[in-house]
């Protein structure tokens, strides 16, 4: 069964500390990993996309990793920031079109305090 | 990117009514969805909008309950029909298939339901 399983369900850590978000997923065909950002009433945005030969991307202070042998990603947030306080979504798509077939992680909550 | 508005952005609905979520996007894309997101839950898609034929659901979700439209490239329109409390989620509308940015695919900001 397709499925994205990511911990921890929730994280909170304090202003200026760094984090990491695990995602482990056991989609087969693989295409691409994604992360997403999801504000609390707002609808998820794209922070990378990797496919199977990326090991690492990076977006400003969001650095996602890939080891697609072990089917494991993370996504590590450097210098937290209050706004950084959403939930961070992984993704993985089956297939190498674009037809919606997504299957979605659970999410993990991260709140950032001052 | 692809910069997509949704209409109404939350709603208070009473059981037994019908609601119509509008779906804009600024630009001409390849492909549209349509997902739920129920409370405290990841994202689950409902159907993909095809233009100018019937949508294509995914198992668990049937025309009768969601009828969707989409009329042209950039414009589409979710109902949700006979409405339940169990109705009550975030429906989202997403694109994907934007030029350059092809395996990316974008989403709205949700139209927030609560169904009483």
């Amino acid at each position: 069964k397709n499925q994205v399983e990511q911990s921890p369900q929730s994280l909170i850590i304090l202003e200026g500390k760094n984090c990491t978000l695990q995602c482990n997923y056991t989609v087969s065909p693989f295409s691409n990993l994604r992360w997403y950002k999801q504000d609390t009433g707002r609808g998820p945005v794209s922070l990378t996309i990797m496919t199977f030969s990326e090991n690492t991307k990076s977006n400003g202070r969001y650095t996602a990793t890939l080891d697609a042998d072990t089917k494991q990603s993370s996504l590590h947030i450097t210098a937290s920031q209050l706004s950084d306080s959403a939930s961070y979504i992984c993704v993985v798509s089956a297939t190498s079109s674009n037809t919606g077939k997504l299957i979605f992680g659970q999410g993990t909550t991260l709140q950032v305090k001052p | 990117s692809a910069v997509i508005s949704q209409k109404p952005s939350r709603d208070i609905c009473q059981r037994g009514t019908s609601l119509t979520i509008q779906c804009q996007v600024d630009s001409q894309v390849t492909m549209m969805f349509w997902y739920r997101q129920q409370p405290g839950q990841s994202l689950t898609l409902i159907a993909t909008a095809n233009q100018g034929s019937e949508a294509t659901y995914e198992s668990g979700f049937v025309i009768d309950k969601f009828p969707i439209s989409r009329p042209n490239l950039t414009f589409s329109t979710l109902t949700v029909s006979n409405m339940s409390p169990e109705d009550s989620s975030i429906y989202l509308c997403s694109v994907a298939g934007t030029g350059i940015s092809y395996n990316e695919q974008f989403f709205g900001p949700g139209t927030r339901l609560t169904v009483l």
